[in-house]
């Protein structure tokens, strides 16, 4: 166990409507991510952290954006969502492992926009 | 640019037996990390077991082995003796290590254990 909790974890929303998913982990991880999986596209990277006030873009940002004000939080926001941004959103950690630092996952917010 | 295939949607095993899930990746780095994961139908994202690109033997974690080819880069996960509980998709992802840890996905392979 990571330590990490998503919020909200099933959201519904409406087209054009502005939605912020939280992320918050309890462990004084650096680095956190946010992915989205969708079927026959494994995860794809949307934004990750480095630190506070640090971030930068991954593989499919275009329509989000994201906020780090404090270690234990990183928010991500659909400005204005749209149909295709309906997703599992996957906030993830990276931690020492055994062998190798490994990312960790949180549980998933599941976010259908209509 | 680091791509990961994984060509096998579906699999299907009898419980006890042994399977193999392909993963072949595509780098032109020379270190790299190499890591699979296990998402249940309950939907969370486990960490099963890492290979380095310089490790000179394959990694194993319990009934979870590694086939790590490095010349024909694949990295095939084994699993010994299935279990009902193996029942999942299985995520192979790679680790450029130096662009702040970003990992790349391959699209997984459903495994349904029989009885």
């Amino acid at each position: 166990d990571a330590g990490i909790t998503q919020s909200p974890r099933h959201k519904v929303t409406e087209t054009g409507t502005p939605v912020t998913l939280r992320c918050h982990q309890t462990e004084n991880h650096r680095y956190m991510y946010w992915y989205r999986q969708d079927p026959g596209h494994g995860l794809r990277l949307i934004h990750y952290s480095y630190g506070v006030k640090d971030t930068d873009k991954g593989e499919v940002s275009d329509g989000y954006s994201v906020s780090r004000s404090k270690t234990e939080d990183f928010l991500l926001t659909l400005e204005s969502a749209t149909s295709s941004q309906t997703s599992v959103y996957f906030c993830a950690i990276t931690a020492s492992g055994a062998r190798t630092d490994t990312q960790y996952f949180g549980p998933g917010t599941r976010l259908t926009v209509l | 640019a680091q791509k990961i295939t994984q060509t096998q949607p579906g699999m299907f095993v009898q419980e006890k037996e042994a399977v193999t899930l392909d993963c072949t990746y595509d780098t032109s780095d020379q270190s790299y990390g190499l890591f699979w994961y296990k998402q249940p139908s309950s939907g969370e994202m486990i960490f099963l077991i890492y290979q380095g690109s310089y490790d000179e033997q394959n990694a194993t974690e319990g009934r979870y082995s590694l086939n790590f080819q490095k010349a024909r880069k694949s990295a095939n996960l084994v699993i010994s003796a299935s279990q009902l509980g193996d029942s999942a998709m299985y995520f192979c992802a790679m680790r450029v290590p130096y662009n702040n840890n970003d990992m790349r996905f391959g699209a997984g392979t459903r495994l349904t254990v029989k009885p």
